[in-house]
């Protein structure tokens, strides 16, 4: 079965700076993607990154990229100048090629520091 | 990309009653998802819900507890039945469309 680790249940940032996420997950599958998604307090889950894993690049939105290490299984997301309404719980999230549901790593709160 | 509208946005219960939670999609999806975040927790999969077929459970949630209903590709309901305390959490339904867009999610509360 697939599992996803975020192992930083939280993280403090200085407003402007950058900080880094950290996500492992395991799986057999060769196909597959993976998400990163924002949850302010509203609850509403916000998609913010998504990776195809059969794509070396790795993807970038704006402020967000992420660090996708295939073999190690790795996918780090990195938020460069930092604001005040990055504030949120950051969750990775893994789906199967074949399949459409997630499976969610236990989340990271990111605090961000005026 | 695709819109969810999911309502209630929240809503108190008391225990022993139902609670029956729609979305709506704004384009024809083949599967929706239902998910359950327990306060202070990640998300966790109750269910696929295909047009046309009777949903499926994950481990751990059972159709008599979580019955879910897909008349058509763009709808579907989620009803917690029976509530307790328990039960508390919030409710999301979602889709996958090029990536997992989700609904804004209904907080639930029994007492």
């Amino acid at each position: 079965a697939q599992t996803v680790t975020q192992s930083q249940p939280e993280m403090s940032v200085q407003e402007a700076e950058t900080v880094t996420l950290s996500c492992t997950y395991d799986t057999s599958e060769s196909d597959y993607y993976l998400f990163w998604y924002k949850q302010p307090p509203s609850r509403q889950m916000i998609l913010v990154i998504r990776q195809e894993a059969y794509k070396q690049q790795n993807a970038t939105e704006n402020r967000f990229s992420v660090n996708f290490q295939k073999a190690a299984k790795s996918f780090s997301l990195k938020i460069s100048d930092s604001q005040l309404g990055d504030a949120a719980m950051y969750f990775c999230a893994y789906c199967g090629g074949s399949q459409g549901n997630l499976i969610f790593g236990k989340g990271t709160k990111l605090s961000v520091k005026p | 990309s695709a819109v969810i509208s999911q309502k209630p946005s929240r809503d108190i219960c008391q225990r022993g009653t139902s609670l029956t939670i729609q979305c709506q999609v704004d384009s024809q999806v083949t599967m929706m998802f239902w998910y359950r975040q327990q306060p202070g927790q990640s998300l966790t999969l109750i269910a696929t819900a295909n047009q046309g077929s009777e949903a499926t459970y994950e481990s751990g949630f059972v159709i008599d507890k979580f019955p879910i209903s897909r008349p058509n590709l763009t709808f579907s309901t989620l009803t917690v039945s029976n509530m307790s305390p328990e039960d508390s959490s919030i409710y999301l339904c979602s889709v996958a469309t090029g990536g997992a867009f989700f609904g804004q999610g209904t907080r639930l509360t029994v007492v």
